[in-house]
């Protein structure tokens, strides 16, 4: 059975404290890994796909890296708006559906 | 570009009754994905339609059916509600397998 993981479960930040978000994965035929962002009430909002190990994806402060076990999503000097539960997911290869397969998510909270 | 909807926002039902959840897929989307989500929790797997047809299933029981329509629209029914049906219920739109978008969700509490 596929088993995502994420740590830490909270992690508190002051502003422009720079941290990693850690999601291991224990998956047969990976296909690809998923990070998602989501705000209180809300739904997830798509942030990166990674196909393969040894991947990178950046945008504005966040950067998703991939490899074989686990993925990595870097924020860099972040800002009290970047405050959110981030989600990892990961979709298995040999199906001819997309399932996702979520970890519980890591809530980010940063002070000013 | 229009994204994700779906309705109602939120929902208040008695144990026991029936339940009809409605989502409209992104533009140019052709494949839905239903999620329910605990409090604390990430979102599980129910079900994915494509071609009006389910085409994969989580582990939820018979009585979460759902249909898809023409228009790739699609609906999730939940029968004889169970209070830990109380959950946010999240729709996914994707072309085929590729990347999912999520609505905002419609939160249901059964009570």
């Amino acid at each position: 059975e596929d088993q995502v993981t994420q740590s830490p479960e909270a992690l508190r930040l002051q502003e422009g404290e720079s941290s990693s978000l850690n999601c291991s994965y224990t998956v047969s035929g990976l296909r690809g890994l998923f990070w998602y962002r989501q705000d209180p009430g809300k739904g997830p909002e798509f942030l990166f796909t990674l196909y393969s190990a040894g991947e990178e994806k950046e945008k504005e402060r966040l950067k998703a890296t991939l490899t074989k076990k686990e993925s990595f999503l870097h924020i860099t000097a972040p800002k009290p708006e970047d405050s959110a539960t981030y989600l990892c997911a990961v979709q298995t290869g040999g199906t001819s559906y997309g399932k996702l397969t979520f970890g519980q998510g890591t809530i980010l909270t940063v002070h000013p | 570009e229009t994204g994700v909807t779906q309705s109602p926002t939120h929902l208040i039902k008695t144990r026991g009754q029936q339940v009809t959840l409605r989502c409209s897929s992104q533009s140019g989307h052709n494949t839905v994905s239903w999620y329910q989500q605990a409090l604390g929790q990430g979102p599980q797997f129910i079900f994915q339609y494509y071609r009006e047809e389910e085409n994969g299933r989580g582990n939820f029981p018979p009585r979460f059916s759902g249909l898809q329509f023409p228009n790739y629209s699609s609906e999730l029914n939940v029968n004889a509600l169970e209070l830990d049906d109380s959950a946010l219920y999240l729709c996914a739109s994707s072309f085929l397998t590729y990347e999912q978008y999520f609505g905002p969700g419609t939160r249901l509490t059964v009570t």
